[in-house]
């Protein structure tokens, strides 16, 4: 089936404007994930999703950072007033939901392909 | 969430055996051990995963310690395309999502 889709794939952007960059999970994975990648950096965990409930945002940067998920499928990343440093590839996961299978890799989570955010 | 420790990077030729170790020594009783692959301009991709002993798979192998402090990564005859970050996580299955730390990986250039 299809994998997870993230849009816009580019987004450039003016200091001080908001933005939103959209992830479509896998159907049927109940777990979502955002990370942040800065240029040659490691993934950043910024939130997760279990179903529409978000159990840990403390990986959120500050308070303009904001995410949703809705009928337990698409999520959406909201910068406000966005700043030079945000600027960075946006990287979206899910993951099958807990009970599955046992031979099932529970954990394993399949990305997209991220949203490059430039700020100037 | 259990610390991990890998070298920043490794360097290889083509053919060759690669091992990277990750150091957990703080993992729990419930914690498995997953590594993922990560190419440039693309997302990460998961490569095994193992509790104990070892995990083979088409791809790699994983060996674990009994102690399960750390865990090595075995990429059989490298080629070019295994140029990549390779990153060691540890976490509880169980709960199907929660706060996953990357950390910064392992990158490995295989040279021809």
């Amino acid at each position: 089936g299809a994998g997870v889709s993230q849009s816009p794939s580019n987004k450039v952007t003016e200091k001080g404007k908001d933005v939103e960059l959209r992830c479509d999970p896998i159907s049927g994975h109940t777990a979502l994930y955002w990370y942040r990648q800065s240029l040659g950096q490691g993934l950043e965990f910024l939130i997760y999703f279990q179903g529409n409930s978000a159990p840990d945002k403390s990986g959120l940067p500050s308070d303009r950072f904001s995410a949703e998920r809705t009928g337990g499928s698409v999520s959406t990343l909201t910068i406000q007033r966005t700043q030079q440093e945000d600027s960075a590839v946006y990287l979206c996961a899910s993951s099958h939901p807990p009970g599955e299978p046992p031979e099932r890799l529970q954990y394993e989570q399949f990305f997209g392909p991220g949203t490059r955010l430039t700020v100037l | 969430l259990a610390k991990t420790t890998q070298p920043i990077s490794m360097d290889s030729y083509e053919g060759q055996e690669v091992n990277i170790t990750c150091s957990h020594n703080n993992i729990a009783t419930n914690d498995y051990i997953t590594w993922y692959q990560q190419f440039p301009s693309q997302g990460p991709r998961f490569i095994i995963q193992g509790y104990k002993t070892k995990v083979t798979n088409e791809v790699a192998s994983l060996f674990i310690p009994a102690d399960r402090k750390s865990s090595t990564l075995s990429l059989p005859r490298v080629s070019l395309s295994d140029t990549a970050v390779y990153y060691c996580l540890v976490g509880d299955t169980l709960t199907g999502g929660f706060k996953t730390i990357f950390g910064a990986g392992t990158r490995l250039f295989v040279k021809a």
